[in-house]
């Protein structure tokens, strides 16, 4: 079956830091790829996607790349700010519009990001 | 972006009773809307996908019959917890699915903050 291994956190931080949140993928096909930020308090929200490899997901200076020969979705920024403090989900979708809909997430990881 | 409420946001309840959960779409009509339950350190897992207007269907392993989903307009979608037992306890967590529009959006799900249920 599909699933996602997150690395485990939580991840502490100074500002402006590199950031990298590791995430591999088992599935079969070519599931689509994604990237959910939880800010405390608050519901998922989308950060990036990749529907297809080499892909690469961007947005808010958060980049990720969709590597199929390592199975990989691995979360990248250059300089974090405390604003960036949150949880991270890796998920897949099973086929780029098909499978239902349906997501399988990875753990989450907790970023902390410090003065 | 789009909204998604749920409420209460946290419950407390005791052993036997039922509670119900809302889980509102507030500025688009979700055709489907996904139910996710969230034990601590662990992902998100699917409970069941429910449509507007017919039955939903409950992923391998989920009560049908503890965990009653209604999803009887296209903002609204409601989970009932049945005669709940300390084992219910759980952060539970909704998704929509913008109906409406076509293309890209239909594969974005919007998230609910969540609710804390604790069965004591």
């Amino acid at each position: 079956g599909n699933s996602v291994t997150q690395m485990e956190g939580p991840v502490t931080l100074s500002e402006e830091a590199f950031l990298t949140i590791n995430c591999t993928y088992t599935a079969t096909g070519y599931p689509s790829l994604f990237w959910y930020v939880q800010y405390p308090g608050e519901g998922l929200q989308l950060l990036l996607k990749a529907t297809k490899a080499d892909d690469k997901g961007s947005n808010k200076g958060f980049e990720a790349t969709y590597r199929k020969e390592t199975t990989s979705f691995h979360l990248e920024k250059g300089s974090v700010q405390v604003s960036d403090s949150a949880v991270y989900f890796c998920a897949l979708r099973r086929g780029p519009t098909g499978g239902g809909n349906k997501l399988t997430f990875g753990t989450g990881t907790q970023l902390k990001v410090e003065l | 972006g789009a909204v998604v409420s749920q409420h209460p946001s946290r419950v407390i309840c005791k052993s036997g009773t039922s509670v119900k959960i809302e889980c509102r779409s507030l500025d688009f009509q979700a055709t489907t809307m996904f139910w996710y339950r969230q034990f601590p350190k662990k992902s998100l897992m699917l409970m069941a996908t429910s449509n507007e207007g017919s039955k939903a269907t409950y992923e391998q392993g989920v009560e049908k019959d503890k965990f009653l989903i209604n999803h009887a307009s296209l903002t609204l979608s409601t989970l009932t917890v049945t005669s709940a037992h300390p084992e219910d306890s759980s952060f539970y967590i909704c998704s929509a699915r913008d109906g409406t529009s076509g293309g890209s959006s239909t594969d974005t799900q919007y998230f609910g903050p969540g609710t804390r249920l604790t069965v004591l």
